[in-house]
């Protein structure tokens, strides 16, 4: 069975700083990488995704992510945040077509 | 509207009580997915049905738990005889095959006195 870690619970930020979110994963097949936002009182929503091909992916908001197999990871990052980033960001895996299992999550704070 | 629809969006309720939670998904998502959210702990996968198969109900918790989605469209969790470690954020979500992005609502958020 697949899991995922997000080796960081809380990170704090200063406006227009750079930022990465590390996410691991453990599979002994391939898998499907996910990074789920969830924004203050709202439901959460598709990042971005890594199906197949190019191990670098884009998503919304200026964030991307990175898929290195040799690690398992699948981190995430943004050259340089707002005070809109603010928000809760779970990375996901999936072995197959349908069942993900999502990290604990990590904590962005975005300070001025 | 065009999201997912969850109601009640807050519930409390006595230890020992049952409560139901609805879901209704967006319309044309054939995948349906139920997820629970506690403080800290990330999102446990519940149960997810797909179409007319058969659900997946491997991430249900115990038996006090069940689900059943109606007409391949709403569906309802209910939970019997709540108790205290029940309470959490009950997820929904829904999909367009098997795609990988899933449509969350907003939850609902269900506290056990």
């Amino acid at each position: 069975a697949q899991s995922v870690t997000q080796l960081d619970s809380q990170v704090p930020v200063f406006e227009e700083a750079p930022v990465e979110l590390r996410c691991n994963y453990s599979s002994s097949v391939s898998v499907y990488l996910f990074w789920y936002v969830q924004y203050p009182n709202q439901g959460l929503q598709l990042l971005l995704k890594y199906l197949s091909g190019s191990t670098l992916v884009k998503g919304i908001n200026g964030f991307e992510a990175e898929f290195n197999k040799s690690q398992t990871s699948f981190h995430l990052r943004k050259p340089s945040v707002h005070i809109s980033d603010t928000a809760e960001y779970f990375c996901a895996v999936s072995e197959n077509d349908y069942k993900l299992s999502f990290g604990a999550g990590t904590t962005v704070t975005v300070r001025a | 509207g065009a999201g997912v629809s969850q109601s009640p969006s807050n519930k409390v309720t006595e230890k020992g009580k049952d409560v139901e939670l609805r879901c209704d998904p967006i319309s044309g998502h054939t995948a349906l997915y139920w997820y629970r959210q506690s403080l800290g702990q990330g999102l446990e996968f519940l149960i997810y049905f797909q179409g007319n198969s058969a659900p997946d109900k491997s991430g249900l918790p115990s038996d006090r738990f069940s689900a059943e989605r109606t007409g391949g469209s709403v569906s309802t969790l209910t939970i019997q005889r709540t108790q205290q470690e029940d309470s959490a954020v009950y997820l929904c979500a829904s999909s367009q095959m098997n795609t990988g992005e899933l449509f969350f609502g907003e939850g609902s958020r269900l506290t056990v006195l």
